[in-house]
C-alpha cells in the first residue's frame, strides 16, 4: 500500500455500543500515532506506538478508549460506552523509525481519518 | 507545555495574489520541527512544508514559503499566486525534536486556518 490506510471511512453508532477504528500504517514504519479531531479543532494526540508498545498514552482521555498494535504494523482504537462526545474524525498517522539525530525529518504519514459519529 | 497558536479561523484571498497565515508557538526548547499541513474537505492531512529551527534558512516549496522567527516564536506561511486548489484547512505543528530516549513525537496543533480562494 502507499499510504496510511484507515477504516471505516465513517461510522455511525449508538451511545453506549462499543467501536474499533483500524489503522493500517505504511510498510515499514515503526512509529504509528492517533489523533482526534474534533469539528472546527486541531488534532489532539492520543496515543503513540514505538513498534508493538504504547510508548505514551497520556493523551487518552479517560479508561473508555484503548489502542493497541500486536504485530507492531496495524493498529486499532477501541472505544468502549460510545458517548456522544466522542464523535470526531480519528485520525492515524506513521512514521518511520526514528533514526539518528540529523536524519529525522519529523514529518508524519496521515491517513484519511474515520468519522465517528455517536447517536 | 508546548502550545500553538492560529489566531486567523479564516482568510480569504484573489485567485493569483499573495496570502499569508499566521502562526504563534511557546515552547522552552532550543531543537524542535514545525510544519504546515493542509486538510482539504476529503480530511486527508497533506503536508506543506517544514522547518527545523536549528536552521535559520528560511523552507520554501515552490509557491509555498515560510517566514521563520525563532526568537519571536513565529511561524508564518506565504502561498504565493493562490490557486482554487489551494483552499483548504490549514495547520500549523510542532514537534520536539526528539533528543532523548523518552522523547515524545507527537505533533501539537494550532485551530487551524480556513483559506478561501476568490476566483
Amino acid at each position: 500500500g502507499a499510504g496510511v490506510s484507515q477504516t471505516p471511512s465513517n461510522k455511525v453508532t449508538e451511545k453506549g455500543k462499543y467501536v474499533e477504528l483500524r489503522c493500517d500504517p505504511i510498510s515499514g514504519h515503526t512509529a504509528l500515532y492517533w489523533y482526534r479531531q474534533s469539528l472546527g479543532q486541531g488534532p489532539e494526540f492520543l496515543i503513540y506506538f514505538q513498534g508493538t508498545g504504547a510508548a505514551d498514552d497520556s493523551g487518552l482521555p479517560n479508561d473508555r478508549f484503548f489502542a493497541v498494535r500486536p504485530e507492531g504494523s496495524v493498529s486499532t482504537l477501541k472505544i468502549q460506552r460510545t458517548e456522544r462526545g466522542d464523535s470526531a474524525v480519528y485520525l492515524c498517522a506513521s512514521s518511520p523509525m526514528v533514526p539518528r539525530v540529523g536524519e529525522d525529518t519529523g514529518e508524519q504519514f496521515f491517513g484519511p481519518g474515520t468519522r465517528l459519529t455517536v447517536l | 507545555a508546548q502550545t500553538v497558536t492560529q489566531s486567523q479561523p479564516e482568510m480569504s484571498v484573489q485567485e493569483a495574489e499573495t496570502v499569508t497565515l499566521s502562526c504563534t508557538y511557546d515552547t522552552s526548547e532550543s531543537d524542535y520541527y514545525l510544519f504546515w499541513y493542509k486538510q482539504p474537505p476529503s480530511r486527508q492531512m497533506i503536508l506543506v512544508i517544514r522547518q527545523e529551527a536549528y536552521k535559520q534558512q528560511n523552507a520554501t516549496e515552490n509557491r509555498f514559503s515560510v517566514n521563520f522567527q525563532k526568537a519571536a516564536k513565529s511561524f508564518s506561511l506565504k502561498i504565493s499566486d493562490s490557486q482554487l486548489g489551494d483552499a483548504a484547512m490549514y495547520f500549523c505543528a510542532y514537534r520536539s525534536a526528539g533528543l532523548f530516549m523518552d522523547s515524545n513525537y507527537q505533533l501539537i496543533w494550532g485551530a487551524g486556518t480556513k483559506l478561501i480562494i476568490k476566483p
